[in-house]
Parts: structure tokens; sequence; C-alpha cells
């Protein structure tokens, strides 16, 4: 099956900082990419996704594009808050299609911004 | 609002003792998830749901019980719950199934449910 690839972190920044956070996967075909976000008590939350191949997914500032020659959704942001810190998490469909549906996920990297 | 519940939101129990965690969505989605969170290992799946009376294993189901009987209802059991089954516990949900975009749906997550089994 499909699997991801996430740095883990932590990363600590000061605010207005430029963030990364690097994902890669291995797939078979180009199945949809998600971001997802864990603010701090809270679940997680759709950050952003791309369902296709040199698509750009872009939400509150964060952008990742999906690259297929190098496997890879990398995370950014150029000027981060605050109000940014939480844990991302990188995914994609364990399987590219069929009926068995499962998402799995990268390991998490936890973002600590200072002010 | 579109959300999922989750209930109860923190349970301390004992060895042995059948809990039901419940989770709710009120989107009429057909695809339902239950995933459990530690620390190291990330998210994990526990059951996941397709439709109504359609339930499969996820990653790690051992342990647990699911049941589909209504579209919005995916409630997590614990037949004799364990100390290592001690941890954060999230449903999901996504629109799925026949509207034949499953593979590029948003899940959508509940609050949470901290576990403790003494």
């Amino acid at each position: 099956g499909n699997s991801v690839t996430q740095m883990e972190g932590p990363v600590t920044l000061s605010e207005e900082a430029f963030l990364t956070i690097n994902c890669t996967y291995t797939a078979t075909g180009y199945p949809s990419l998600f971001w997802y976000v864990q603010y701090p008590g809270e679940g997680l939350q759709l950050l952003l996704k791309a369902t296709k191949a040199d698509d750009k997914g872009s939400n509150k500032g964060f952008e990742a594009t999906y690259r297929k020659e190098t496997t890879s959704f990398h995370l950014e942001k150029g000027s981060v808050q605050v109000s940014d810190s939480a844990v991302y998490f990188c995914a994609l469909p364990l399987n590219s299609g069929g009926s068995n549906y499962k998402l799995t996920f990268g390991k998490g990297t936890l973002l600590t911004v200072n002010p | 609002e579109a959300q999922v519940t989750q209930n109860p939101r923190y349970l301390i129990t004992v060895t042995g003792k059948k809990l039901t965690v419940t989770c709710s969505q009120n989107m009429n989605h057909e695809y339902m998830s239950w995933y459990r969170q530690d620390p190291g290992l990330g998210l994990r799946q526990i059951y996941y749901s397709m439709n109504v009376e359609v339930t499969d294993k996820g990653d790690v189901p051992e342990g647990y019980k699911v049941s589909r009987k209504e579209k919005r209802n995916f409630p997590l059991i614990l037949e004799s719950p364990s100390p290592n089954q001690t941890s954060l516990y999230f449903c999901a949900s996504s629109l799925g199934g026949t509207s034949g975009r499953l593979w590029t749906d948003t899940q959508y997550f509940g609050p949470g449910t901290r576990l403790t089994v003494l």
C-alpha cells in the first residue's frame, strides 16, 4: 500500500519565520494528498489538499504542491504566527482506488512558534 | 453546524469493564472511521465503515468492535478494556462511498476521547 514519510520535528520557530515541513510519499498511481492540522486539545482538521499532480493546495497562508517527480508534498508558510502552533500531519489514501479505503498518516510534526 | 461528535470526551475505567464510545455525524456521510493516537506512533486506524452494515478492520482492530446500524452513528466498543488501550481516540467521517469521490474526500474529525484504562 501507499505510505508517507514526514519530518518529525519538533520544530521551533520565531514569529514571522519561514516554515517548511517535509513530506514524501510512495504510491501506486497519483492519489490525493492531504495536510491536516491538530491544534492543542482538538481533533484533526483539514488544512489543505491536492487531488492531482502539480496541483497546489493553499489555506490560511500555507501552501503545498503535489510534485510527482520528487514524490513530495512539502508544507510551507512564508511567515508563521504564534497561532500556527500545532501538530501537522501529512496523509494519503493507503490504496489508490478500490473499495477498502483507508487514510494513512505521517507521524506528525509538532510546530511551536514563539513570539 | 456540520460536525462529528464523540462522547464521552474523557473516560477513566478499569480493566475488563465493557465500555462504548459513541460517534455521531450530521453530514449524511457514508464513510466513518475510528483512529487511535499514541505518542511516537501517530494515528492508526482501528475500524472503518463504508456504509450502513458495512465495516472492515483497520491497522489495529484487536480488542475493539464496531457496528453501523444507522448512517449517522458509529460506536466503538471495548468489550474487555486493557491498559494498552489507554489512548486518545478519534472518530472521523467523509462523504465517501457511492459519491464516487472517496479518494479525494476530506475526512472530518471529532474532538477526541481520552481513555485511561487502569
